[in-house]
């Protein structure tokens, strides 16, 4: 199995605070996908990156791909609220099948 | 158009007994994925069907089956329930064609939550 490991676990902060989380893996990504997940509602997915280097931005949400394909980080820039949840990476395995990391919880307090 | 819609939402067992949890997956979508979510392990992948075929299967005991129909709607089973069997189980359809090496989205149903006493 090919795991992918997510920091920090939980994350509680301000509203207006920047953060970031990261998803590593120790063999190369195909692709990588980011999900969020809110209370009681199933994953939604936010992003797809694909090539090493990549960085898209999502409104305050920036995803970046690592050079090598084994690692990718999510910013937010001033958090809200709305931004609380569990943020989810998660790889191709076999087929269709995804590996997921198990996530960092989100907080975000007015 | 409408979502993943799973069915019950919630439901309680007690050891022993068996369970079906049923999954209409997007209208179009002909892969239907089923996760298991719990606290200490995450999300981990049960088993795909595409066109009525199981096409991958995970890492779960026996006890733990499903099936898909001809109109794509799928159920998964899990047979003499164990209190670790406690968990959300979550359906994911895709459309499920195209290069698997750069996974399609998936759209996640709200999930079944099961509790087993």
């Amino acid at each position: 199995t090919q795991l992918l490991e997510q920091s920090p676990q939980f994350l509680s902060i301000q509203e207006g605070e920047n953060l970031t989380v990261y998803c590593n893996s120790s063999s190369v990504f195909s692709s990588l996908q980011w999900y969020r997940q809110e209370p009681g509602e199933g994953p939604v997915l936010l992003v797809t990156v694909v090539t090493g280097g990549e960085v898209k931005k999502l409104k305050r949400l920036t995803f970046q791909f690592g050079d090598a394909r084994k690692d990718s980080s999510l910013h937010i820039t001033a958090a809200q609220p709305g931004d609380t949840g569990l943020y989810l990476c998660a790889r191709p395995n076999s087929g269709y099948a995804l590996n997921f990391g198990k996530g960092t919880s989100l907080l975000v307090t007015p | 158009k409408a979502g993943v819609t799973q069915t019950p939402r919630y439901l309680i067992k007690t050891r022993g007994q068996q369970v079906t949890l049923s999954c209409s997956p997007i209208s179009g979508h002909r892969s239907v994925s089923w996760y298991q979510q719990t606290p200490g392990q995450g999300l981990q992948f049960l088993f795909e069907y595409f066109s009525e075929t199981q096409r991958n299967k995970g890492n779960f005991p026996g006890r733990f089956s499903g099936r898909q129909f001809s109109n794509s709607r799928s159920e998964m089973n899990v047979s003499t329930l164990e209190l670790g069997d406690s968990a959300l189980y979550l359906c994911a359809s895709s459309l499920g064609v195209g290069d698997v090496l750069y996974a399609g989205e998936l759209f996640f149903g709200e999930g079944s939550r099961l509790t087993v006493l």
